[in-house]
């Protein structure tokens, strides 16, 4: 089976970095993705990650080290805006193939 | 450009009654599907998955079905609601080959009473 760790809940002030870690543990790797939700919102994708390393989107970026079933979203220069949850995402075997499968988000929470 | 439209937003339904939740995409073919479910504060979690029609994979027993008549219709049904099916429901799709962003509909709120 498939699971993601995410810690629960992150707080910030604006202006500053926070990094939001997940671990995965999936039969079959075939990436990792990021996606944010706001509140009463439908989620959005953010970032995704085959390979190992870094990518940049703007403020937001996204690590993954595959040997290491882990990764990362690090958001810089801290917006209000940015207070949202935030899934990591990995695609895992199932009767039809390789769906999406969601942990439990991180709860971002930024004050002026 | 592909849309996806998700209806109801939301929706108060009494305890056993049956529900229906449709998901339309447009402007793709031969998407994957998802139906995913949404408690209050908590993650997503995976109901059923399609890689076409009449494919259809569950990943939680419960009184939940779904079907997917046509290539870009999927539909969420029970028979009989309860309470603990109250939540927030999202439709999201994916390119059927090669995607890797997942792209989801605005939600139905169910709330079981």
């Amino acid at each position: 089976g498939q699971s993601l760790e995410q810690p629960s809940e992150v707080t910030a002030v604006e202006g500053a970095i926070v990094q939001i870690n997940c671990t995965y543990q999936t039969s079959g790797f075939y990436g990792l993705s990021w996606y944010q939700q706001h509140d009463g919102g439908a989620p959005t994708f953010l970032s995704y990650n085959a390979l190992d390393g870094l990518e940049e989107t703007g403020r937001f970026s996204s690590f993954l080290s595959r040997s290491d079933s882990y990764g990362y979203l690090l958001l810089q220069e801290l917006q209000m805006k940015d207070s949202a949850s935030y899934f990591c995402a990995v695609r895992g075997f199932n009767q039809a193939g390789t769906a999406l499968i969601f942990g439990k988000g991180t709860t971002l929470s930024v004050s002026s | 450009s592909q849309t996806i439209h998700q209806w109801p937003a939301t929706l108060v339904q009494p305890v056993g009654s049956p529900l229906s939740l449709e998901c339309t995409v447009e402007g793709t073919s031969n998407p994957n599907l998802y139906w995913y479910r949404q408690a209050a504060g908590r993650g997503l979690q995976l109901l059923f998955y399609s890689v076409g029609i009449g494919q259809i994979s569950s990943e939680v027993p419960q009184n939940l079905s779904a079907s997917r008549p046509q290539d870009r219709q999927f539909i969420l049904s029970s028979k009989k609601l309860l309470l603990s099916d109250s939540g927030f429901y999202l439709c999201a799709w994916e390119a059927g080959a090669g995607g890797f962003e997942a792209f989801f509909g605005q939600g139905t709120r169910l709330t079981v009473v």
